[in-house]
């Protein structure tokens, strides 16, 4: 079974780093594209940004272009996403994707990470 | 503001037939790249529901349709249960924006 599961909830501080972590298994991880998508409170899905493992090839949405930095390890078939200074506004739930496809779709889909920025 | 527009919310009673639309433009949908939609419950992970305009993944019931149609594309539920209260949101390619882009969500209510 394709799996992508993910690190648990996150409390920090404005101004604090973070590193979130989305392990995937039941495939060769190298081998798919894996999306970040936000969900701030309320609010819809937004794309933001892709990694392909076997190379680190990394693409962004322009919203959030230099706000955060997507990586992966594939030799433990891990990717991150990381902020270096938390701001109240990236409160919100964090998930990852499998892309997949010609004209990609995301399948499967991990359970999701909350970060809540609150000083 | 989403890229893709999606109405808020849509609304039916069980066994009814509603539709959600998802209107893009020509960088997108406009542009011949696919449309596919995910099923959202509270607290759990977005499901993957049509991919490809109108294909349905293995274990969808076939009572999830979707079509495509110029700068547009619909999701049908028809035999509406309560299991089908949730969030529905679309998704395709731009390519102004070298990337994907989603709607903003339809809440699909059963009354």
């Amino acid at each position: 079974e394709v799996q992508l599961v993910q690190s648990g909830a996150e409390v920090k501080k404005p101004g604090e780093s973070l590193k979130i972590s989305c392990k995937g298994s039941g495939y060769t991880f190298a081998n798919y594209w894996l999306g970040w998508v936000r969900q701030m409170p309320g609010k819809g899905l937004e794309w933001m940004g892709i990694i392909y493992p076997g190379d680190s090839d990394t693409r962004y949405s322009p919203s959030f272009q230099g706000q955060v930095t997507i990586s992966a390890d594939k030799s433990i078939s891990t990717a991150y996403l990381q902020w270096s200074s938390l701001k109240a506004s990236d409160t919100a739930m964090y998930y990852c994707a499998r892309r997949v496809g010609a004209t990609p779709w995301f399948d499967p889909w991990g359970q999701g990470t909350l970060v809540t920025v609150s000083s | 503001q989403s890229v893709l527009t999606q109405p808020p919310s849509v609304s039916g009673a069980p066994g009814q037939r509603v539709t959600i639309s998802c209107t893009g433009s020509s960088s997108n949908i406009g542009a011949g790249y696919d449309v596919h939609w995910y099923q959202h419950l509270p607290g759990t992970a977005p499901k993957l529901l049509i991919y490809g305009n109108s294909n349905r993944p293995s274990g969808v019931p076939d009572r999830f349709s979707g079509s495509k149609s110029g700068t547009s594309a619909s999701l049908a539920i028809t035999g509406l249960q309560a299991e089908d209260e949730a969030d529905y949101y679309c998704q395709s390619y731009d390519s102004s924006l070298s990337g994907s882009v989603f709607g903003g969500g339809t809440k699909l209510t059963v009354l």
